[in-house]
């Protein structure tokens, strides 16, 4: 079965901090994996979609990595920001043919704090 | 960057009225449009897979008489829930594509708080 799972559920830094956020996913075969921001409230907003050839990209102070090998993902914020609070969820894409599908974690949620 | 513009953004009805949501492209011409409803503290759910010109592509378990769906043109597609009730209350969002699949890459509205009393 296709999932995606992402740790930890929830997570409290301080400002200025660095925090390493992890994706690890089942789905075969593989597109791309993606991570979004989603602000409470809010549509998602993407950060990053890495291909399986792709290690690492970065977008600002977010730098997502990709080993398609283990099947796993992170995402890291650099110096965190209160505007950073938000919850971040990463999503694969299969490569099924016709009924390609996007596959979505629960998120987690980053709380960053004055 | 492309928008992509929700409205309403918050509705409170009674039960058994019917609520329709839009879904605006504003800076590119959307061949297609996905609806996802959300719960609380869950992942996105596909709903449906909006085409324009075409009939919508409904998820397994989603009732394509309860929840209407039309894409008359590149850059509007609407979803109506039919005789809404407290159940259906949730967070609706779209996004739109240029491709007609869910993994080319989407913009997402800012969803639609619907509340049913």
């Amino acid at each position: 079965k296709n999932q995606v799972e992402q740790s930890p559920q929830s997570l409290i830094i301080l400002e200025g901090k660095n925090c390493t956020l992890q994706c690890n996913y089942t789905v075969s075969p593989f597109s791309n994996l993606r991570w979004y921001k989603q602000d409470t409230g809010r549509g998602p907003v993407s950060l990053t979609i890495m291909t399986f050839s792709e290690n690492t990209k970065s977008n600002g102070r977010y730098t997502a990595t990709l080993d398609a090998d283990t099947k796993q993902s992170s995402l890291h914020i650099t110096a965190s920001q209160l505007s950073d609070s938000a919850s971040y969820i990463c999503v694969v894409s299969d490569n099924a043919g016709n009924n390609r599908k996007l596959i979505w974690g629960l998120g987690t949620s980053l709380a960053v704090n004055p | 960057g492309a928008v992509v513009s929700q409205h309403p953004s918050w509705v409170i009805c009674k039960s058994g009225t019917s609520v329709k949501i839009e879904c605006r492209s504003l800076d590119f011409q959307a061949t297609t449009m996905f609806w996802y409803r959300q719960f609380p503290k869950q992942s996105l759910m596909l709903m449906a897979t909006s085409n324009e010109g075409s009939k919508a592509t409904y998820e397994q378990g989603v009732e394509k008489d309860k929840f209407l769906i039309n894409h008359a043109s590149l850059t509007l597609s609407t979803l109506t829930v039919t005789s809404a009730h407290p159940e259906d209350s949730s967070f609706y969002i779209c996004s739109a594509g240029r491709g007609r699949h869910s993994n080319q890459p989407q913009h997402f509205g800012d969803g639609t708080r619907l509340s049913i009393l």
